[in-house]
């Protein structure tokens, strides 16, 4: 079975300051990593996705995340903050599915909160 | 991009009532979709993954004759919470899929007093 655990529930940190959102996966075999953002009563938009290329992944709104399988990792990273990151940011992953290759098991949720 | 529309986005109703939700690719071929639940300050929950044309595929735990899932075109599917009670309020999201990444719905949030 696949899985992603996302550490931290909350994080806060100053506009213009580095945005870091951690996540680390189990899988039994090669994933595929997402990162998607939830803006309040809205659906889930696509941040960026590892799909087994380049390593270092960048993806929407100046977000990027990098795979590092020696350490289980695919953390989330934005250089400088912008008030309008402030959401919920989800990790997530694939597992094998009868019906679908991209079934998805999604961590449990960070929300980022941006201050002034 | 790809777009998924769900609809409606708020519905708040009475206990015993049935409530449709409906999910549409609208400019893509969707050969799988998905339903999820979402409750307040919580992650996504899949409920059931569909394939156009043939029965929906349950996740342990939800049941298939409370959440009635229809997959009738490529383009659309719709969830049914048959004689909804106060515990089935919730944000149910859907997603497409046409083999590659899922495109998420903007979720409809179910009320039932």
């Amino acid at each position: 079975a696949q899985s992603v655990t996302q550490l931290g529930s909350h994080v806060s940190v100053s506009e213009g300051a580095l945005v870091l959102l951690r996540c680390n996966y189990s899988s039994s075999v090669p994933p595929y990593l997402f990162w998607y953002v939830q803006y309040p009563n809205q659906g889930l938009q696509l941040l960026l996705k590892y799909t087994s290329a380049a390593t270092l992944v960048k993806g929407i709104n100046g977000f990027e995340a990098e795979f590092k399988k020696s350490e289980t990792s695919f953390h989330l990273t934005k250089p400088s903050a912008h008030m309008s990151d402030a959401a919920e940011y989800f990790c997530a992953v694939s597992h094998p599915n009868s019906n679908s290759g991209y079934a998805l098991n999604f961590g449990k949720g960070t929300s980022l909160l941006v201050t002034p | 991009g790809a777009v998924v529309s769900q609809h409606p986005s708020w519905v708040i109703c009475k206990s015993g009532t049935s409530v449709k939700i409906e999910c549409r690719s609208l400019d893509f071929q969707a050969t799988t979709m998905f339903w999820y639940r979402q409750f307040p300050k919580q992650s996504l929950m899949l409920m059931a993954t569909s394939n156009e044309g043939s029965k929906a595929t349950y996740e342990q735990g939800v049941e298939k004759d409370k959440f009635l899932i229809n997959h009738a075109s490529l383009t659309l599917s719709t969830l049914t919470v048959t004689s909804a009670h106060p515990e089935d309020s919730s944000f149910y999201i859907c997603s497409a899929s046409d083999g590659r990444p899922q495109h998420f719905g903007d979720g409809t949030r179910l009320s039932i007093l």
